[in-house]
């Protein structure tokens, strides 16, 4: 299995609204990343987790939430959004450091493309 | 911080035409990638490069890590009209950075047939 699955593909959620959002891989990679996307920008880290834990958090909103459950599992919770945040919001994954694979290019999902109303 | 400058912006080329893009930095990287991104979708690795030098390719696809560590280029041949999309540099300099790639600004390639 090669793929990084996302869910949902598309959310539009209120202002109010708490939602999650979900990526799973089972490629064996220990490190899983976030990131936000606008419309023919490229990607912008949000959060890193290398082994299950949380390294780099790119100085984000506390109302973005990140979680990793396990070593396929990545969530991103979201509460109180702005319209701001409406983006495409990509999960990926690669190998950590310090295995001996000098495999940097991540696998990246489809994203959830989100809107905020 | 760092950042990548990465050329042309657009390409609007005839199908089996030859494409180039390239990105430079001011800073060294250790890896570059490549990667396209079609509409809908998340970006797909093309290339990627981890010794300054190296000519690497993949298909129609060749890439080159620059000397100085500083620069590459990407090269399509003989495009088709499934190669339309966004074409991403990256930079991945490790060590306590190691997870943050720094993107390029993107070449948007359009081929008509």
């Amino acid at each position: 299995d090669t793929e990084v699955t996302q869910t949902p593909k598309h959310l539009v959620m209120g202002m109010t609204n708490k939602k999650s959002l979900k990526c799973e891989q089972h490629m064996g990679h220990r490190a899983m990343y976030w990131y936000k996307q606008k419309a023919k920008k490229p990607p912008e880290l949000m959060f890193v987790y290398s082994y299950e834990k949380l390294s780099i958090n790119e100085s984000v909103p506390s109302r973005f939430s990140p979680e990793c459950p396990n070593s396929s599992l990545l969530n991103l919770h979201l509460h109180a959004l702005q319209p701001e945040d409406s983006a495409l919001y990509l999960c990926a994954s690669s190998h950590p450091p310090g295995t001996g694979k000098a495999n940097y290019g991540y696998t990246f999902g489809s994203g959830t493309r989100l809107t905020v109303v | 911080g760092q950042q990548l400058n990465q050329s042309p912006q657009s390409m609007f080329i005839q199908e089996g035409e030859d494409v180039s893009m390239n990105c430079t930095s001011s800073s060294i990287f250790n890896t570059w990638l490549w990667y396209k991104q079609d509409p809908g979708e998340g970006p797909v690795l093309l290339i990627a490069l981890y010794k300054a030098g190296e000519l690497t390719s993949n298909g129609r696809l060749t890439a080159q890590f620059g000397i100085t560590r500083k620069d590459s280029f990407l090269n399509i041949s003989a495009s088709i009209p499934s190669d339309v999309g966004i074409y991403f540099c990256a930079g991945h300099l490790g060590g306590t950075s190691y997870g943050k790639l720094t993107f390029g600004q993107g070449t948007i390639l359009t081929v008509h047939p």
